[in-house]
């Protein structure tokens, strides 16, 4: 079956830019998840949805972070006012349910370059 | 803050070969941890996980192995094979962040034939 699928695969913007992100999550996943990936390092924790709402978003790293998940379904990370710093790998992942044990399976990511 | 972390940045095995990767974890309350494999340009990918509760789980050629007397994990990948070439990550969360989690910074398992 499908997996995780994130678009697009690549953006590069300038400073100051706004942009969007979109994960499309497994088919019937109820929790999505978005992490971050600088180089060489490991992912890093933006935010989780059970449904749609934000279940957690204690990861998000300041006010021009913004994500959504109107229906459930598919989720856009939005950043405003993009910084050099912004630049990284940005991964989604989806499990089947609510609960600790439930596998994340991650998408391949969007990769951000903002110059 | 607490954190996962790796004692091996890099790790050269011999095909055929076993391979072991560490992690140590900080965070005492850390009750679920799993890791992944990472290859180029993809994202991670599950291998394994294991609960608190338990000090070892078996799969398929890898066996993860949990001291949390001393908060350490380890994964160990028996005949490791060329496909076996990665990044490695380990994982943890907590019951009451479950949802979280908090990813070391990885260990590179380069296969020499």
């Amino acid at each position: 079956g499908a997996g995780v699928s994130q678009t697009p695969s690549n953006k590069v913007t300038e400073k100051g830019k706004y942009v969007e992100l979109r994960c499309d999550p497994i088919s019937g996943h109820t929790a999505l998840y978005w992490y971050r990936q600088s180089l060489g390092q490991g992912p890093e924790f933006l935010i989780y949805f059970q449904g749609t709402g934000a279940a957690d978003d204690s990861g998000l790293p300041n006010d021009r972070f913004f994500a959504v998940r109107p229906e459930g379904s598919v989720s856009t990370l939005k950043i405003q006012r993009t910084e050099r710093g912004d630049s990284a790998v940005y991964l989604c992942a989806s499990s089947l349910g609510g609960s600790m044990s439930d596998t994340q399976y991650f998408g391949p990511g969007t990769r951000l370059t903002v110059l | 803050g607490e954190s996962v972390g790796l004692h091996l940045p890099t790790l050269s095995v011999q095909e055929g070969d076993n391979s072991i990767i560490n992690c140590a974890y900080s965070n005492s309350a850390s009750d679920y941890f799993i890791w992944y494999k990472q290859e180029s340009g993809k994202g991670p990918q599950f291998i394994i996980d294991i609960r608190s509760n338990m000090d070892k789980r078996q799969g398929q050629r890898v066996t993860v192995l949990l001291n949390k007397t001393v908060k350490h994990l380890s994964l160990q990948i028996a005949a490791t094979q060329p496909g076996d070439s990665a990044v490695y990550f380990c994982a943890e969360s907590t019951t009451d962040s479950w949802g979280k989690l908090q990813f070391g910074a990885g260990t590179q398992v380069v296969v020499t034939p």
